[in-house]
């Protein structure tokens, strides 16, 4: 596609749920990451995929933060038992290849997780 | 994970001032450094890369200086379309990213 998709650009949900999140990144972009950004904070960086390689998980704030990319393409985030500090902006973007001093990030509008 | 640092702000300056951002990075292997922007309920964009030598981009100038690990951003000309939060970025496995200097710039 012409951008980063993400969806859904908005969702409330109820403490204890699981909810998940989707990214499409742009077409032939290998490189495919996840961040998060509280109210007043800065992005905190989640998780990574780079091709078919395994994913750098070390951003993932506990066990109930999970993610996958099917095909080297689409990408869900998955938090499960939602707690109230998750909730936040979750930003999702890509790039052609591991980033560089050439290649750059292109950001989705990402997901505002609201959890009551 | 190696710290980003910012003045937070906000940094308050009339049309046509001149603005000058810091920011200091702890990682000294990083390789790579850019000035995003982000807009009020908005995604970041970048705005600018940085590199070694010094660049310019119209009325911004951004200086990198890897001894004292430091990066700047200069504005010149300030317009109120400038408004926004510029986001300090270093390069280690993933981008790092600070949180931010907002900037207003007031007719």
């Amino acid at each position: 596609g012409a951008g980063v998709s993400q969806s859904p650009s908005n969702k409330v949900t109820e403490k204890g749920k699981d909810v998940e999140l989707r990214c499409d990144p742009i077409s032939g972009h290998t490189a495919l990451y996840w961040y998060r950004q509280s109210l007043g904070q800065g992005l905190e960086f989640l998780i990574y995929f780079q091709g078919n390689s395994a994913p750098d998980k070390s951003g993932l704030p506990s066990d109930r933060f999970s993610a996958e990319r099917t095909g080297g393409s689409v990408s869900t985030l998955t938090i499960q038992r939602t707690q109230q500090e998750d909730s936040a902006v979750y930003l999702c973007a890509s790039s052609p290849s591991r980033i560089s001093g050439a290649n750059v990030l292109t950001f989705g509008a990402g997901s505002r997780l609201t959890v009551l | 994970r190696k710290e980003v640092e910012q003045d937070p702000g906000p940094f308050n300056v009339p049309e046509g001032a001149t603005v000058a951002f810091n920011c200091t990075y702890s990682n000294s292997a990083s390789q790579s450094f850019f000035w995003y922007r982000q807009d009020c309920r908005k995604e970041p964009k970048l705005l600018m890369s940085v590199y070694s030598s010094g660049n310019e981009d119209g009325r911004f100038t951004a200086q990198l200086n890897r001894a004292s690990q430091y990066i700047s951003l200069l504005i010149r000309d300030s317009k109120l379309s400038d408004s926004a939060t510029y986001l300090c970025v270093v390069l280690e496995y993933a981008l790092n990213f600070g949180k931010g200097t907002s900037l207003l710039v007031t007719p």
